[in-house]
């Protein structure tokens, strides 16, 4: 398995520019989350999706859109960058709710910057 | 408002050190609590905790939960530099999706 993966790396946008963060997972897995992280920060969630055509805000979705059309695909979409939105993005995944015994699996990140 | 604090914010210590990380939280409808070892990218898991009292081990770090007193210490002993990393605790809420509220982490800087 190649667990969840993130594509870019990097990135640098000037204001305005619109891109898409793509994450995928193999793991068959329910949910899937974005996540930002700013330096010193802890992680805040963005959107989350619990299945295919079904995503939901989380606690920083403004200037950002999700779609989720696959159980392993949950892309991020910024419409028009902002130099608040630099930070490093990373995608979650876990299998399912209320076991207590499951955890959320992370992608490597992608580290944007807009200028 | 459901927090997760974590002090000290930031350590340095030398190989061979015993450190332990502190986390306490408030957050309603707690369902666990978990740590993660975070270097240069992602988070990766390292414990859950469900129920207070139980000692979790994994060579040689160490971590137990206390629900009464809302707090979590993730112990690490003989402190290696590859131990150097961000340690993050989270805390898992019973909510419709699978929320989980990150602290801010701590930096640990190991030196030899």
């Amino acid at each position: 398995n190649a667990g969840v993966t993130q594509t870019p790396k990097f990135r640098i946008l000037k204001i305005g520019q619109s891109m898409t963060l793509q994450c995928a997972q193999d793991m068959n897995h329910n949910y899937m989350y974005w996540y930002r992280q700013d330096p010193g920060m802890g992680l805040k969630l963005i959107y989350y999706s619990v299945g295919a055509g079904i995503t939901d805000k989380g606690e920083v979705p403004n200037g950002y859109n999700v779609s989720r059309s696959t159980t392993e695909d949950f892309p991020l979409r910024l419409e028009l960058a902002a130099p608040s939105q630099t930070s490093v993005y990373f995608c979650a995944s876990s299998y399912s709710l209320g076991l207590g015994t499951d955890t959320q699996y992370f992608g490597p990140g992608t580290r944007l910057t807009v200028l | 408002e459901d927090k997760v604090v974590q002090s000290p914010l930031s350590l340095v210590v030398h190989e061979g050190d015993t450190v332990t990380l502190n986390c306490s939280y408030e957050v309603t409808n707690f369902r666990s609590l978990l740590w993660y070892k975070q270097e240069k990218k992602a988070p990766t898991f390292l414990f859950m905790l469900t129920s207070s009292g139980i000692e979790k081990k994994s060579g040689r770090l160490s971590s137990i939960l206390d629900k009464k007193e809302l707090f979590s210490i993730l112990n690490i002993t003989a402190t290696q530099t590859g131990d150097s990393a961000v340690y993050l605790c989270a805390v898992n809420q019973k909510t419709s999706y699978d929320k989980v509220i990150f602290g801010p982490g701590t930096s640990l800087s190991v030196i030899p």
